[in-house]
């Protein structure tokens, strides 16, 4: 049972566009939602992250936008650029130990 | 900055041939994890592992085991590779809760 389901698989944006990904999960434990981006040939790299004390995120042109009650947290991508282009992974966490449950990922291209 | 290697970044093997991916961190980081990366799947843990000596299966650990003897290292092994475990293999590390920092990956093939 996969904890945290991610949708869309892939993105298609236009140069300038928002570029948006859903992330839900089931278990009220996780207490860190981090998002990672990853370019081809390279490990994924934090982009940003929430905790559920806050319902918004925002660094620069990337938001994270987290609705507690609906279980649900996204990522927003402003004034998206061809150097966005890469794969996105949501995941959630909860504990000491710092296991993340990913979500399957959402290979975003952006056309110039 | 953290830096987290991993021994190789592509690996061919044969079938029933035992394997070693090697991942080294430099950051004194007390946690680190072992997944697997396939297409439509996301990021699969594999085993982590939170201390020296001390190891926890994952969501996947079946036909891999670990080994962590010193602090900044943490091998996984595949004791008899099959060729359903040709995939990416990604190392991270953290300290506490919070960002895993993740090596380059080892693209590994059974064959």
């Amino acid at each position: 049972q996969q904890q945290v389901k991610q949708s869309p698989q892939s993105l298609i944006v236009q140069k300038g566009g928002i570029s948006i990904i859903n992330c839900a999960y089931e278990n009220t434990a996780f207490d860190y939602f981090p998002w990672y981006q990853q370019f081809p040939g390279k490990g994924p790299a934090l982009l940003i992250a929430i905790r559920p004390d806050v319902s918004e995120k925002k660094e620069g042109r990337f938001t994270i936008s987290f609705n507690k009650s609906a279980k649900q947290f996204s990522l927003h991508i402003m004034d998206s650029q061809p150097g966005d282009s890469a794969t996105y992974f949501c995941a959630a966490s909860m504990g000491n130990f710092n296991k993340f449950y990913f979500g399957s990922g959402t290979k975003l291209n952006v056309k110039p | 900055d953290v830096k987290v290697t991993q021994s190789s970044r592509y690996l061919v093997k044969r079938t029933g041939e035992k394997v070693f991916l090697e991942c080294v961190q430099d950051m004194d980081h007390e946690n680190m994890f072992w997944y697997r990366q396939d297409p439509g799947l996301g990021l699969r843990l594999i085993y982590f592992s939170y201390d020296v000596k001390m190891k926890e299966k994952g969501d996947i650990p079946e036909g891999y085991s670990v080994s962590r003897e010193k602090k900044e290292r943490f091998s996984l092994i595949l004791e008899s590779a099959s060729t359903n475990q040709t995939s990416m293999y990604l190392c991270a590390s953290s300290f506490g809760s919070g960002e895993q920092f993740f090596g380059p990956g080892t693209r590994l093939t059974v064959l």
